[in-house]
This record gives C-alpha cells, structure tokens and sequence, in this order.
C-alpha cells in the first residue's frame, strides 16, 4: 500500500462547477495535511495545510480532514479554467517525514 | 508566505560536465531543505534532506557521490550533479521547511537541467 494516494484523473469538471479531489493515506499517526497546486512545467504552490478533522475553508478552497477515515480532500468552489492544473495532497507522517502523493490532474471546461 | 529561490531557472551542459543548482531562502532560516526531481508527467521523487552544518540524508536509489548537497548556511543548500550524463535530465526543485508553520514546505521555482 503506497503511503499517500490519489486518483491520477484526469478530472474534468465544467466551469462553476465544485470540484472534489481526494488523498487517502496510510500512517494513521500523521498529523498535518497539505494541498499544492502545480502548472504544467512549474513547481508546486501551497493552496492550504490542516490539521484538525473537519473543515478549513480559505476563498474558493476548502480541505477536509478525516483522522479516523484516514482521508482529506479539497474542494474548489466555482471552478475556473485557471484552477487547471496538477492538484498535490502530502502528509506529514508519525516518522516527521512529509509523503507526497503522485497527484490529481483537473481540468476545468470554459 | 516564505519564499524561496533557485538558480539558474534552466541549465543545459555537455554530457560529463557538473552543474551546481543554488536554492536560497529569502525571508526566513531554513535548517531543512528538500531536493526533489520531476520527470515530465511524473510525481515529485524526493532525493534528498538537506540540514544546515551536517550531511544530507539521501533517499534510497539516489547516488550520493553523483549529487552532491552542501548547506552551508541557514539560508543556502546546494545540489551539484557531477558528471552528468542526458538520463540526469529533469526538473529539479528544492523546498525549505517552515517549522512556525507546521513544517510547511514552500518550493523554489525550479531548475530545468538539460544534458546533451
């Protein structure tokens, strides 16, 4: 079982519309959660970290924590084609190492 | 939020050759910086730890002889790839860690390295 996983996509969603990216992962003693961004031939940005189960909304983002599920997911309200991009989940482990994920395509339909 | 630069953005040398990559950050001290490589269409593959004052710990498969990391300063790491070769060709982007902000990592923009 690979530490952190993502559907690879494509996701394709209309503009407007919500889209929902998921990561799972696997050390059950991990403690913070991060969501990047990542354009096509640039590096990774950060859209948010959480640490708490729950909700955390910023703007049109919203990550969701589920410890005892072992889940989180990002949500991005009215989609726009800029919001098309590689979408990273990483997890800071019980071990103080942060796993990457291989990362959710979206990509968003004028 | 941190920033962090690289340089040079792109890079291309002759098969043999070494080429040193330069990751800073610019507002704040970085005791742990990350080396990563990236493929075209591929995920991030962490190489290497970088800590301020001792050796980097490199990952499983990455030739410590062949990338070389120095982090010399709280706002410095270097990654020397030494004799490259065109398999070396990739993108390669280093992060520094930001323990006030639960060790969030923020990136520098990247190094395309080209290998003829």
């Amino acid at each position: 079982q690979k530490e952190v996983e993502q559907n690879s996509g494509p996701l394709s969603v209309p503009e407007g519309a919500i889209a929902s990216l998921n990561c799972t992962y696997s050390d059950r003693g991990s403690q913070s959660f991060f969501w990047y961004r990542q354009y096509s031939g640039k590096s990774p940005e950060l859209i948010m970290f959480i640490y708490s189960n729950g909700d955390k909304e910023d703007g049109r983002f919203t990550a969701q924590l589920n410890k005892a599920s072992q889940y989180v997911s990002l949500l991005i309200r009215d989609s726009q084609p800029s919001d098309s991009a590689t979408y990273l989940c990483a997890v800071k482990t019980s071990y103080d190492k942060v796993i990457f994920g291989p990362g959710t395509s979206l990509s968003v339909i004028p | 939020g941190a920033v962090v630069s690289q340089h040079p953005s792109w890079v291309i040398c002759k098969s043999g050759t070494s080429v040193k990559i330069e990751c800073r950050s610019l507002d704040f001290q970085a005791t742990t910086m990350f080396w990563y490589r990236q493929f075209p269409k591929q995920s991030l593959m962490l190489m290497a730890t970088s800590n301020e004052g001792s050796k980097a710990t490199y990952e499983q498969g990455v030739e410590k002889d062949k990338f070389l990391i120095n982090h010399a300063s709280l706002t410095l790491s270097t990654l020397t790839v030494t004799s490259a070769h065109p398999e070396d060709s990739s993108f390669y982007i280093c992060s520094a860690d930001l323990p006030q902000s639960g060790d969030t990592q923020y990136f520098g923009p990247g190094t395309r390295l080209t290998v003829l």
